[in-house]
């Protein structure tokens, strides 16, 4: 049973335009959100997180969306770059421990 | 600073074989984590080292897994017997703290082929 869930495979976007990545969780014990990049043959990189207490979070480009009411977050990208384009995983855990439980990612091509 | 490393970047073997991956991670890290992507799916969880002890190993799929950290520095993660749905992608993690909130550092992963 998948608690994390990215219903999107892949997307894709213009250069310039804004990339808005979704995720659904069904686990109501998830208070820590994040987002994770991954080019080709390399590992996951950390990019954003969010806490449950908040409803948003911003790092530059990259903005995470929490709705908890929903149990949906978003990953905004603006404006999107040709090397933002990679593989965006969105992961969760709970309070009390450390596992990650990631979706099943999604494809961002940013076109030029 | 070195980031968390894996050997080897590839493997394959024959099914019935076995396989010893190794992650060396994060100088200072106390906290590793094996994870493994099965056919471009969703990463999964294998287990979670504190030191040299296992915290939380739900994720192990069998018995035919075995994982060590020795001297809570590298870790190692044997299959034996290999089998064909043992074939994926198998990351190693690292974090220095032990709040849920410290962020996860990602090795290259192993990628393990199975025939």
């Amino acid at each position: 049973d998948q608690q994390v869930k990215q219903n999107s495979p892949s997307l894709s976007v213009q250069e310039g335009r804004i990339s808005i990545l979704n995720c659904d969780y069904t686990n109501s014990m998830f208070d820590y959100f994040l987002w994770y990049k991954k080019y080709p043959a390399e590992g996951p990189t950390f990019l954003i997180s969010i806490s449950s207490i908040k409803d948003k979070n911003e790092d530059g480009r990259f903005t995470v969306f929490l709705n908890k009411s929903a149990k949906h977050l978003s990953l905004h990208i603006v404006p999107s770059q040709p090397g933002d384009s990679a593989v965006y995983f969105c992961a969760a855990t709970e309070e009390y421990g450390n596992k990650l439980v990631f979706g099943a990612g999604t494809i961002l091509r940013v076109k030029s | 600073e070195a980031g968390v490393t894996q050997f080897p970047s590839h493997s394959v073997i024959e099914k019935g074989q076995t396989v010893t991956l190794r992650c060396d991670p994060i100088s200072g890290h106390d906290n590793l984590y094996w994870y493994r992507r099965v056919m471009g799916k969703e990463i999964k969880f294998l287990l979670h080292f504190v030191k040299e002890s296992k915290q939380d190993e739900s994720g192990m799929p069998n018995n035919r897994f075995l994982a060590e950290r020795t001297g809570g520095t590298y870790s190692t993660l044997k299959v034996q017997p290999a089998e064909l749905e043992d074939s994926g992608v198998y990351f190693c993690a690292s974090s220095p703290g032990y709040a849920h909130s410290d962020t996860q550092y990602f090795g290259p992963g192993t990628r393990l082929t199975v025939l």
